[in-house]
């Protein structure tokens, strides 16, 4: 069955440092893959959005690789700042297509001063 | 633009009630999404609406369904409550073409069954 994995443990990082969470998959071949940011007790925010023929992609601070070879997603946030804290969750599209996402459990990303 | 309402946000339920929980998605967007939200679980998807007709459901029991009416408005609705549907009811919106398209959520309906 689909699967998606992201670290579970909670990433601490200085401020300044570069953020980088994974996103593993198996039993996948997903036309797309897309990263959301949640901060406690609210809806999950929409970040980026990668094809599976974009290598990289780009937004401020924010970048996301994808590797359809190794199902696998990188999400950096470079110069990271306290206020980037929070649950990082990729989503990939489920069979199906239509709006059908699946989740992985997120990560939690800490950044301190 | 205004984004995502989702109506009660906060809910407290006996076992054995039903709820109906409401979701108004962006202005333009025809798909509507639901998801449970719980610590062990994650979000997992319950069902997607798209002009007015179910195009897609998740692994619930039957009784959790919704519907969509014609102004793209949801409604999701859990019968016969069991403790363990407790959890953060989100909604979320998109364009709802047939590529995969970015989801705008809600701030969710917190659901509380004793």
């Amino acid at each position: 069955s689909q699967k998606i994995e992201q670290n579970s443990e909670a990433l601490n990082i200085q401020e300044g440092k570069t953020a980088t969470l994974t996103c593993n998959y198996t039993n996948y071949s997903p036309a797309y893959l897309q990263w959301y940011r949640q901060d406690p007790g609210r809806g999950p925010v929409f970040l980026l959005l990668i094809r599976e023929n974009e290598k990289e992609k780009r937004k401020e601070r924010l970048k996301v690789t994808f590797d359809t070879t190794l199902k696998q997603s990188l999400f950096h946030i470079t110069a990271s700042q306290p206020a980037d804290s929070a649950t990082y969750l990729c989503a990939l599209e489920s069979t199906g297509g239509g709006n059908k996402l699946t989740f992985g459990t997120g990560t939690q990303l800490k950044v301190e001063l | 633009k205004a984004g995502v309402t989702q109506t009660p946000r906060y809910l407290i339920k006996t076992r054995g009630q039903q709820v109906t929980l409401s979701c108004s998605p962006i202005s333009g967007h025809r798909s509507v999404s639901w998801y449970q939200q719980t610590p062990g679980q994650g979000l997992q998807f319950l069902f997607e609406y798209f002009s007015e007709t179910q195009r897609n459901k998740g692994n619930f029991p039957g009784r959790f369904s919704g519907r969509q009416f014609s102004n793209s408005r949801s409604e999701m609705n859990v019968s016969t409550l069991e403790l363990g549907d407790s959890a953060l009811y989100l909604c979320a919106s998109s364009f709802g073409g047939v590529q995969s398209y970015e989801q705008y959520f809600g701030p969710g309906t917190r659901l509380t069954v004793t």
